[in-house]
C-alpha cells in the first residue's frame, strides 16, 4: 500500500496568513493526488484534484502543486472559514489511501 | 440538487451485522463509480470500498475484506454496504462518496453524503 504522510499535523495561523501543507507519498504517484477540506462535524469537501486542478466552486486562494512524491496545498490568504482539517489522498493505486490530516487553527 | 443520503447506521453488538444504504439523487447514478469511506471518532479518513458504475468491479480495504460487501441497485439509485463480523474497530461514521471521473474506480471523490454513525458495543 502507498503511505501518505502529511505535515504538519496541526498549525495555528492568523487571518490573512499564507499557509502551506505538505503531503509525501511513499512512492511516485505521478499527479494522482487530491486535497479535501473537512470542517468540524461535516463531510469532507474536494478542493484540489490531480495535484493542481481547482474543483469547481472552490475559492482561488486555494492552490495545489507537486508531482511524483511531494505535494503542497497552499492557502494564499487564510480566512476564518478555512478553520478545518485538510487531507490528501492518492488515487494512483488501490487502496486509495489518505494522509493523516492537518488541522488548521485560526 | 446533487445529493447523497446515507442511512442504516446504529448500535450493533460485536460480531453482529448491519447494512448501510446511500440514496443518490440529482445525477445519473448508473454513470458513476461509488465509494464508502469511514472515519473513526477523532481520527482521520479511511478508504473502505469502491464499486464500478455497473456493479461488476469491486475493491475492499484489507481491514474489511471478507467481512463487508459493497453493492448497488442502479434501478433504485442506491448504494449499499453489508457489514458483518463487526468489531469495535469498525465503529465510525461511514460516508458514501461519488467518483468525479465517472466510471473509473480511482478518481477524486467530488460528492459526499452527510455520513451515518455505526457504533459497535455490547
Amino acid at each position: 500500500d502507498i503511505q501518505m504522510t502529511q505535515s504538519p499535523s496541526s498549525l495555528s495561523a492568523s487571518v490573512g496568513d499564507r499557509v502551506t501543507i505538505t503531503c509525501r507519498a511513499s512512492q511516485s504517484i505521478n499527479s494522482y493526488l487530491n486535497w479535501y477540506q473537512q470542517e468540524p462535524g461535516k463531510a469532507p469537501k474536494l478542493l484540489i484534484y490531480k495535484a493542481s486542478s481547482l474543483q469547481s466552486g472552490v475559492p482561488s486562494r486555494f492552490s495545489g502543486s507537486g508531482s511524483g512524491t511531494d505535494f503542497t496545498l497552499t492557502v494564499s490568504s487564510l480566512q476564518p472559514e478555512d478553520y478545518a482539517t485538510y487531507y490528501c489522498q492518492q488515487t494512483y493505486s488501490t487502496p486509495l489511501t489518505f494522509g493523516g490530516g492537518t488541522q488548521v487553527e485560526i | 440538487e446533487v445529493q447523497l443520503v446515507e442511512s442504516g447506521g446504529g448500535l450493533v453488538q460485536p460480531g453482529g451485522s448491519l447494512r448501510l444504504s446511500c440514496a443518490a439523487s440529482g445525477f445519473t447514478f448508473s454513470s458513476y463509480a461509488m465509494n464508502w469511506v469511514r472515519q473513526a471518532p477523532g481520527k482521520g479518513l479511511e478508504y473502505v470500498s469502491v464499486i464500478s458504475n455497473n456493479g461488476v468491479s469491486t475493491y475492499y480495504a484489507n481491514s474489511v475484506k471478507g467481512r463487508f460487501t459493497i453493492s448497488r441497485d442502479n434501478s433504485k439509485n442506491t448504494l449499499y454496504l453489508q457489514m458483518g463480523s463487526l468489531s469495535p474497530e469498525d465503529m465510525a461514521v461511514y460516508y458514501c462518496a461519488r467518483v468525479s471521473a465517472g466510471t473509473t474506480l480511482s478518481g477524486a471523490l467530488d460528492i459526499w453524503g452527510q455520513g451515518t454513525m455505526v457504533t459497535v458495543s455490547s
